[in-house]
C-alpha cells in the first residue's frame, strides 16, 4: 500500500534560523512529490513538486525540498524561517503511472518564534 | 485558493439531513476532487472525476454522492447514511498534464 509519512507533528523553530520539515514516503514505481500549506481555515497551497530531474527541487515562498531515492525522504527546507511561515505543511505523493490518487500525509505543524 | 469557490464557508446541519457543498472552478480544469479533513488524519479522498460525466470513489465515499454534470462543477452531498460528517471539506482540482492540485477554501460541516 501506498503511504507517506511525517514524523513529527510538530517543529518549532526561532525567526531566522534553518527550518526541516520531514516526510518519507512508500510509492510503488517512481514517485512524483509534493508538498503543501494551509493556513488556519484555508485551502491547501501548493508550494512544490518533484517529478524528475534534479534532486533538490526549489519552491515558493524561499521553500525548497530534496528528493532522496534511497531514503524514500523528501524533506522540505527553508534557509531562514519567518514567523510568517507558521503554518500546517502537508506532504503529498502519487505514482507516476496507472493511479490518479495524490497520498497526503497527516501534516506537520511548524511554529516559527520571534 | 485561485480560482475555486466553495460554499458556505460554514455549514450546520441536524443529523438525518442531507447536505450538498458546492465547488466551482474557473480554471478550466478537468479533474476535480473532494477531500475530507480530520485533525491529525491529513486528508482523505471521498471523490473525484477526470472528466464530464465521470466520476470515481475515493477511498471513504460510503456515505457521500457527487455529480460531474459540467465541467466547472463538481458538488458534494453529505447523506444521512454518512456516519460521522462533521468535518472540513476540501474540494481541489487539476489541470490535464499537470501533477499539482489546487484547492478551495474549504467548507466546515458540523452536524449535530
Amino acid at each position: 500500500a501506498q503511504s507517506v509519512a511525517q514524523p513529527e507533528d510538530q517543529v518549532n523553530v526561532a525567526e531566522g534560523n534553518p527550518l526541516t520539515v520531514k516526510c518519507t514516503y512508500s510509492v510503488s514505481g517512481n514517485p512524483y512529490l509534493f508538498w503543501y500549506v494551509q493556513y488556519p481555515n484555508r485551502g491547501l497551497q501548493f508550494l512544490l513538486k518533484y517529478i524528475t530531474g534534479d534532486n533538490l527541487v526549489k519552491g515558493s515562498y524561499g521553500f525548497e525540498a530534496e528528493f532522496n531515492k534511497s531514503q524514500t525522504s523528501f524533506h522540505l527546507k527553508k534557509p531562514s524561517a519567518l514567523v510568517s511561515d507558521s503554518a500546517l505543511y502537508f506532504c503529498a505523493a502519487r505514482r507516476d503511472t496507472g493511479g490518479f490518487k495524490t497520498i497526503f500525509g497527516a501534516g506537520t505543524r511548524l511554529f516559527v518564534k520571534a | 485558493d485561485g480560482g475555486i469557490t466553495q460554499s458556505p464557508k460554514y455549514l450546520f446541519r441536524k443529523e438525518g439531513q442531507n447536505v450538498t457543498l458546492s465547488c466551482e472552478q474557473n480554471l478550466n480544469h478537468d479533474a476535480m476532487y473532494w477531500y475530507r479533513q480530520d485533525p491529525g488524519q491529513g486528508l482523505r479522498l471521498i471523490y473525484y472525476s477526470q472528466i464530464v460525466n465521470d466520476f470515481q470513489k475515493g477511498d471513504i465515499a460510503e456515505g457521500y454522492s457527487v455529480s460531474r454534470e459540467k465541467k466547472e462543477s463538481f458538488p458534494l452531498t453529505v447523506t444521512s447514511a454518512q456516519k460521522n460528517p462533521t468535518a472540513f471539506y476540501l474540494c481541489a482540482s487539476k489541470l490535464a498534464g499537470r501533477y499539482e492540485q489546487y484547492f478551495g477554501p474549504g467548507t466546515r460541516l458540523t452536524v449535530t
